[in-house]
Parts: C-alpha cells; structure tokens; sequence
C-alpha cells in the first residue's frame, strides 16, 4: 500500500534552517511529484511547492522562493524540503503529499492523494 | 494569491445535510476550474475526497461515500460539497482547492459539527 512516512519533529531557533523527509513506499518513488503543505496550529492549509522526483524540478510558492529547497533521494524513495531563516511565523506541521495527475480529455486533474503523518517544526528562541 | 472563502463553520443533525460553500474572487470564474475538496479531522492529514467541475466531468476519491458530492453556483462564483445523511464521523475541517495559476491555494476551511 501506498505510504509516505515522514521524520520526526523539529525545533530550531530563528534563523536556522530545517529539512524535513519524506520516504515513499508502495508505488514507483519517480512516478509522481511530491508536494508540501503546511499548517499552522488552528490554521488552515498552505501549498508550499512541488517537486518531480523523476527531473528534480521543482515549483515553488511565490512565498517561499529562496527559503524553500525540495530534493530527493531516488536510491531510497525520499523527499525532502528545507526551509532557511526560519522565523515564529514558520511554526506549523509540515505535510508531504503524493500529487496524482489525470487526464480528463482536453483538461487534467491533479490533486494530492497520499499525504504523509505530518511533521511538527518549532521555531522558538 | 487569491483567497477562497469558506464560512468557518456549519451545524446539522445526523442524517440531515450540510452545504459547505467556496467563494472565489471576482477575478477568477469558477465555472474554469476544477474545485477540488478534503475533510480533515483532528491530529490527522487531510484526506481527499472529490471533485468537481461540471456534472459530466467529477470524481469520487477512492472509497469516498457517495453521500458527499460536489457542484458549483456560477451565480454565486462558488464551490459547493454537500454532505448528505450526515453521520457522526462527518465531524471534520473541509477545505476546498484550486490552482489558479503556478501555485494551489486552500480555501480557509469549514468546521462542520454533527449536533
């Protein structure tokens, strides 16, 4: 079956950086991009960007260009995203997301079907 | 970015329905996207459930009830998931999504509370 399963949580101090990974199990790692979102404590979601495991390229949030970086280790099905100068603001549980694209005749679907546990990062002085 | 806006909350009894809505700005018609939906409950990710753009062209995500099914409001510029037959495990946050151009955006999300 289909698994992300992403590392621990995190607390770091502002103006460091963290990176988090997510390891794929159960389907072809390069198959599909992985996505990230994040949500604050009581907040709603936020995209932060994509990456395709397969070419390494990547889309970014206009929020997040030259903070964020998305990589992968295809030798072992892993994801991961780093977030740099990290402020309180940053504090939230980060998610991986398996994005699925579909063909729907002229048009394409592409929504998150598998998403990871969750990783809570903690940015506190 | 735009903002999609959800009301933050809805009410309803088992077994009646709740209509949650997605209002999109002015400037972005909602009848050229596809809204997708995902109900989140507490301490877990949030699960995909639909979506729709038009009668002939949705989906169902897999294992997804048919009781929860989507449709648009062209007049309104909006999203709408309806849930029917509400069921105690209906309790959840739902977000909407759309990708509007080079990046997803969330609506701010729906509390739906089963009285």
């Amino acid at each position: 079956q289909v698994q992300l399963v992403q590392s621990g949580a995190e607390v770091k101090k502002p103006g460091a950086s963290v990176k988090v990974s997510c390891k794929a199990s159960g389907y072809t790692f390069t198959s599909y991009d992985i996505n990230w979102v994040r949500q604050a404590t009581g907040q709603g979601l936020e995209w932060m960007g994509w990456m395709n495991p397969n070419s390494g390229n990547t889309g970014y949030a206009q929020k997040f260009q030259g903070r964020v970086t998305m990589t992968r280790n295809t030798s072992i099905s892993t994801a991961y995203m780093e977030l740099s100068s990290l402020r309180s603001e940053d504090t939230a549980v980060y998610y991986c997301a398996r994005g699925l694209r579909v063909v729907q005749g002229a048009r394409i679907l592409y929504y998150f079907d598998y998403w990871g546990q969750g990783t809570l990062v903690t940015v506190s002085s | 970015q735009p903002v999609l806006t959800q009301p933050p909350s809805s009410s309803a009894s088992p077994g009646e329905s709740a209509r949650l809505t997605c209002t999109l700005p002015s400037d972005i018609n909602v009848g050229s996207y596809n809204i997708y939906w995902y109900q989140q409950k507490p301490g877990s990710p949030p699960r995909y459930l639909l979506y729709y753009y038009s009668d002939s062209d949705k989906g169902q995500g897999s294992g997804v009830p048919s009781r929860f099914s989507g449709s648009k409001d062209a007049s309104a510029n909006t999203g709408i998931l309806l849930i029917s037959g509400l069921q105690s495990e209906d309790e959840a946050d739902y977000y909407c999504m759309i990708w509007p151009s080079n990046a997803y955006v969330f609506g701010t999300g729906t509390k739906v509370t089963v009285l």
